[in-house]
């Protein structure tokens, strides 16, 4: 059965080094990979999406790499800021058509100053 | 603030009580869905809804009852819960049309539901 695997432990670091999650996956062929952001008691919050295509991509202090051999995408922060405390969620669409996006069970991040 | 809006916030209900979920989105989208969210757990998509039609079902129970009046207005009516139904229900919506790319999702805060 399809599956997306993120760390289930929380990740703590420390202000201004840089955050890796690790999403991976099993049983898909993903077209698109996104990651959201989720603070206590909200609706996750969009970051970025990258494409099967597409090896990497960057937004500000943020960088997703996504490796269909390997099944597998990094996200990163770098010069993390402890209002970067969150968790993120990656989630895959299998296909361009239909509504079924997919949802990895999240990564806790906290910063410490 | 995303432009998706949830009521209530919070809800506490017995397992005889019938309630119902509103979302309203204020983005223009076509697609609506209902997730549940549980501790620990993937979002779990229920419903998805594109202009007013149901597309998606995610084999949910029938005790989760969805409407969609229209593309912005999306609720999920609830009876005869189960306590292993608490968790918290989010609502989201998305321009991305039949047949084309993943468009972002837009959640609302979510109504966090306590069944007793």
């Amino acid at each position: 059965s399809q599956k997306i695997e993120q760390n289930s432990e929380a990740l703590n670091i420390q202000e201004g080094k840089t955050a890796t999650l690790t999403c991976n996956y099993t049983n898909y062929s993903p077209a698109y990979l996104q990651w959201y952001r989720q603070d206590p008691g909200r609706g996750p919050v969009f970051l970025l999406l990258i494409r099967e295509n597409e090896k990497e991509k960057r937004k500000e202090r943020l960088k997703v790499t996504f490796d269909t051999t390997l099944k597998q995408s990094l996200f990163h922060i770098t010069a993390s800021q402890p209002a970067d405390s969150a968790t993120y969620l990656c989630a895959l669409d299998p296909y361009t058509g239909g509504f079924k996006t997919i949802f990895g069970a999240g990564t806790r991040l906290f910063v410490k100053a | 603030e995303t432009g998706v809006t949830q009521t209530p916030r919070h809800l506490v209900m017995g397992m005889t009580n019938k309630k119902s979920l509103k979302c309203e989105q204020h983005l223009g989208h076509n697609a609506m869905y209902w997730y549940k969210q549980s501790a620990k757990k993937p979002l779990e998509l229920m419903f998805v809804y594109n202009f007013k039609e149901q597309t998606e079902n995610n084999s949910v129970p029938s005790r989760f009852s969805p409407e969609c009046p229209n593309s912005s207005h999306l609720f999920l009516h609830l009876h005869t819960l189960q306590p292993e139904d608490s968790a918290l229900y989010l609502c989201a919506s998305s321009g991305r049309l039949a047949g084309g790319p993943p468009e972002t999702q837009y959640f609302g805060p979510g109504t966090r539901l306590l069944v007793l």
